[in-house]
């Protein structure tokens, strides 16, 4: 099965950039969907097919992919930022939606 | 305004089985494909299964690791979808979502999700 690789923790200042990978076998070639859960509520997404921003979602939220990596970025971040961050694919060998393992963004 | 409210969480004994419902509301519910997710305390997320839109026969699929006891099904009249979940053990334990997808694609919208605990 179909595995996504992502660091279980990130810890960035505020107003500087985090990169949350997510790693994957020829991930590059599939289209990578990125959410947002904060403690108690339900997951976001902040940034799907790669790098499309849905509409609510600031433009510090960019995304990118290729080859065996797919990366989300936080520009400027803020306290409000601090959240946990999965990366999702669809593996269209099994059928199946995959999440990654999940990455704790702390905002120092 | 787009809404999925889950129910009936609660508490079940170890080897029982579960129905949740998720009631849709703001949107064309048969137009939709619908997954459920699952969440255990402390952990990340986990696809339970979908089931895709009339447009494409209401088919099926489900994770893997819980193919054979895990049944979606759905009633477009109603804008319901419904999860079925057999022999249920402690690692069953979680929060339950309900998702609706953006054209088959990222999920889009989630529910406030339902809590099961299986515990004796």
């Amino acid at each position: 099965s179909y595995v996504l690789t992502q660091p279980p923790s990130v810890s960035v200042a505020p107003g500087k950039t985090a990169r949350i990978t997510c790693g994957g076998d020829t991930i590059g070639r599939k289209s990578v969907h990125w959410y947002q859960q904060k403690p108690g509520q339900a997951p976001v997404v902040v940034i799907y097919y790669d790098y499309d921003r849905p509409s609510g979602i600031p433009e510090r939220f960019s995304g990118s992919n290729s080859e065996n990596m797919a990366t989300l970025t936080i520009s400027r971040v803020e306290a409000g930022d601090e959240a946990d961050y999965y990366c999702q694919v669809w593996d269209s060998s099994s059928y199946h939606w995959v999440f990654g393992g999940g990455t704790k963004l702390t905002v120092l | 305004e787009v809404q999925l409210v889950e129910s009936g969480g609660g508490l079940v004994q170890p080897g029982g089985s579960l129905r949740l419902s998720c009631t849709a509301s703001g949107f064309t519910f048969s137009d939709q494909y619908m997954d459920w997710v699952r969440q255990a305390p402390g952990k990340g997320l986990e696809w339970v299964g979908r089931s895709r839109n009339k447009a494409n026969a209401y088919i099926t699929e489900y994770a893997a690791s819980l193919k054979g006891r895990v049944t979606i099904s759905r009633d477009d009249s109603g804008n319901s979808l419904y999860l079925r979940l057999i022999s249920l053990q402690t690692d069953d334990t979680a929060v339950y979502y309900c998702v609706k997808e953006r054209a088959a694609s990222t999920f889009e919208i989630w529910g406030q999700g339902t809590m099961v605990t299986v515990s004796s």
